[in-house]
């Protein structure tokens, strides 16, 4: 099956930095990468995902990368703001079967 | 919050208890999971339904048994369970197997 790495594990930015967390997938036939946001005492809640079709999507804030050749994909979060501070997760999967779930970033943005 | 609900949101239980988490997704989608989270370890994918049917079993122990009469809902039943059951259960729905997952809040469970 699929194995999905996540770095950091823990990242502390000033508020209006930039945040990146990265993710490695093993499949290569992986061609869905959505990314998750868990706030205390919440499920995860999806923030952004990309096709293996796209290199690159942007919303707002945030953006998210992929390097299909290199098998990793990166979430971007600009202008950091406290409110972005949460638990991260990216998942790796392909049509048909399971994602796969990175560890998880805990971010925490210092105002 | 999503337009997935669980219930309970805390449950403690002893080892010889029997107990039901109950899920319910009002978006129209025709798949729901079961996940566990324990800390410091990847979402573990528990179960999967695929209109009303169990596609996936992913070597979980026979003290979790799901159940799912229909679409919108989805249970996990709950027996002689260990210490180390001790987790957050998600519950996720997606319109198809292989679409988005949205879940919900999750019920945090402590095995006593």
């Amino acid at each position: 099956g699929e194995n999905v790495e996540q770095h950091p594990s823990t990242l502390s930015v000033q508020e209006g930095d930039s945040a990146v967390i990265k993710c490695t997938y093993s499949d290569s036939a992986s061609n869905y990468f959505p990314w998750y946001k868990q706030e205390l005492g919440k499920g995860p809640q999806l923030i952004i995902d990309i096709r293996s079709n796209v290199g690159e999507k942007k919303d707002q804030r945030i953006a998210v990368t992929l390097n299909k050749t290199a098998k990793h994909f990166s979430l971007h979060i600009t202008e950091t703001q406290p409110e972005d501070s949460a638990v991260y997760f990216c998942a790796a999967g392909r049509t048909g079967n399971q994602f796969y779930f990175g560890t998880g970033t805990s971010l925490t943005v210092i105002p | 919050e999503t337009g997935v609900t669980q219930t309970p949101r805390h449950l403690v239980m002893g080892m010889t208890n029997k107990k039901s988490l109950k899920c319910e997704q009002h978006l129209g989608h025709n798949a729901m999971y079961w996940y566990k989270q324990s800390a410091k370890k990847p979402l573990e994918l528990m179960f999967v339904y695929s209109l009303e049917e169990r596609v996936e079993n992913n070597s979980v122990p026979s003290r979790f048994s799901p159940e799912c009469p229909n679409s919108s809902h989805l249970f996990l039943h709950l027996h002689t369970l260990q210490p180390e059951d001790s987790a957050l259960y998600l519950c996720a729905s997606s319109q198809y197997e292989t679409d988005t997952q949205y879940f919900g809040p999750g019920t945090r469970l402590t095995v006593l």
